[in-house]
């Protein structure tokens, strides 16, 4: 099945500084890689998401990019405020054969100094 | 904006009893999800629901769990006997299409 890596786990910016997450994945027929933010205790919440079909998206501060030879996608914010400070989780699936089955990266822990 | 509502946002049970969470998802949506996520850990599938019947499962839905969507709005996992590794947070989402789901505010589930 899909196995997806997000590395780093941890990431520290100063407030303004940019910010890359990155993620790598196996199944070379994941079509659809989402990323979520999920503040303490609260749910996912979609943030911005990609289709293969295309090799990047940008919405405001917060691009993602995707690398389908390479199979691997980052997330990509720029001038990082205090409230970006929370996990980010990448994921990844099929849709069209797998009625939308996420398989989620390990998270990274931002955190936005002020 | 549509939200997916869940119910009891808190469960705490004894070991080896059933519970029951509960999901309204948005009601427009077909496609059906259960995850949850250990705390610290990452988010893991469950289940996906999809025309009334259950359209894939992981390893971790096994016997012990069963999904319902009883009436047009309700979304039930059941947990039939439960252990102390089912301690857990447990989202349900639901989707219009394949992609972009909304996730519910989440049960936390303690079993003790």
């Amino acid at each position: 099945g899909e196995n997806v890596e997000q590395h780093p786990s941890t990431l520290s910016v100063q407030e303004g500084d940019s910010a890359v997450i990155k993620c790598t994945y196996s199944d070379s027929a994941s079509n659809y890689f989402p990323w979520y933010k999920q503040e303490l205790g609260k749910r996912p919440q979609l943030i911005i998401d990609i289709r293969s079909n295309v090799g990047e998206k940008k919405d405001q501060r917060i691009a993602v990019t995707l690398n389908k030879t390479a199979k691997h996608f980052s997330l990509h914010i720029t001038e990082t405020q205090p409230e970006d400070s929370a996990v980010y989780f990448c994921a990844a699936s099929k849709s069209g054969t797998s009625y939308g089955k996420l398989t989620f990266g390990q998270g990274t822990i931002l955190t936005v100094h002020p | 904006e549509p939200e997916v509502t869940q119910t009891p946002s808190h469960q705490v049970t004894q070991m080896g009893q059933e519970v029951i969470l509960r999901c309204v998802p948005i009601s427009n949506h077909l496609y059906f999800y259960w995850y949850r996520q250990i705390l610290g850990q990452k988010v893991e599938f469950l289940v996906s629901f999809y025309n009334n019947e259950i359209s894939e499962k992981s390893e971790i839905f096994d016997d012990q769990f069963s999904v319902e969507r009883p009436d047009g709005s309700n979304f039930t996992l059941k947990i039939r006997s439960t252990k102390l590794e089912d301690s857990a947070m447990y989202f349900c989402a639901s989707s219009y299409l394949e992609w972009g789901y909304t996730f519910g505010s989440g049960t936390r589930l303690t079993v003790v």
